[in-house]
């Protein structure tokens, strides 16, 4: 079946480590992004990505990092320098050029830290 | 202003009835518009995209776009207890490759 996974689908980290949330899709699409959720909050867009080896910053890029070196992988890092980075992380990918808006999601990551 | 409104809510429907959610942008640029479930605790699942002025049907649902209002909205006929969720609106503009802006969303109950 094709779609997204992400991993952790929980994780908690101690203030001032870095950690990395991975995300993989099988759909063959150029596009992916990392979109964060706060509680009651819609989503705000932290980096995409439209094509290997190249990523563009979001809304919300402080203190997160991202590679692109395969078509198929975009993994997060949140950075010690991200001052609250309690919340809801959702992957996305979408197919660019044709509906390129329509976005299909990981389950998502849910990062807490202590 | 925030570039893409949602009217507030919680709303409450009862089982059968139209529910009604509503969405404001500010980006003349924004060319199209989507429409996202959002169970609790769960990831948005897309369930309606239209990218032109008037109406569009998909079952149950009819998502409504006026670009000249910079109006979206969505209709669910006949609700079902399983469409209770936060339905999230986002618009997109063609020259931002793809990004979405996102409203806050409305949490949808309805209620047997």
């Amino acid at each position: 079946d094709g779609g997204i996974t992400q991993s952790p689908k929980y994780l908690f980290r101690k203030e001032g480590q870095n950690v990395t949330l991975s995300c993989e899709q099988n759909l063959n699409h150029d596009a992916m992004y990392w979109y964060r959720q706060d509680p009651g909050q819609g989503l705000r867009l932290i980096y995409y990505s439209q094509i290997v080896n190249d990523f563009q910053k979001g809304d919300i890029a402080e203190g997160y990092s991202v590679s692109r070196e395969k078509k198929e992988s975009f993994p997060l890092t949140v950075t010690s320098a991200q001052k609250n980075p309690t919340a809801f992380y959702l992957c996305a990918s979408s197919i660019q050029g044709v509906n390129t808006g329509e976005l299909f999601f990981g389950e998502g990551s849910r990062l807490t830290v202590l | 202003q925030k570039e893409v409104e949602q009217n507030s809510g919680p709303l409450s429907v009862p089982e059968g009835a139209i529910a009604s959610l509503n969405c404001t942008y500010s980006d003349r640029g924004s060319q199209s518009f989507f429409w996202y479930r959002q169970y609790s605790g769960k990831s948005p699942e897309l369930i309606m995209s239209i990218y032109s002025n008037g109406d569009k049907e998909d079952g149950r649902f009819t998502a409504q776009l006026n670009k000249a209002s910079q109006y979206v909205s969505l209709l669910i006929r006949d609700s079902q207890p399983s469409d209770s969720a936060t339905y999230l609106c986002a618009g997109g503009s063609n020259t931002n490759a793809g990004k979405s802006t996102f409203g806050d969303g409305t949490t949808l109950t309805v209620k047997p």
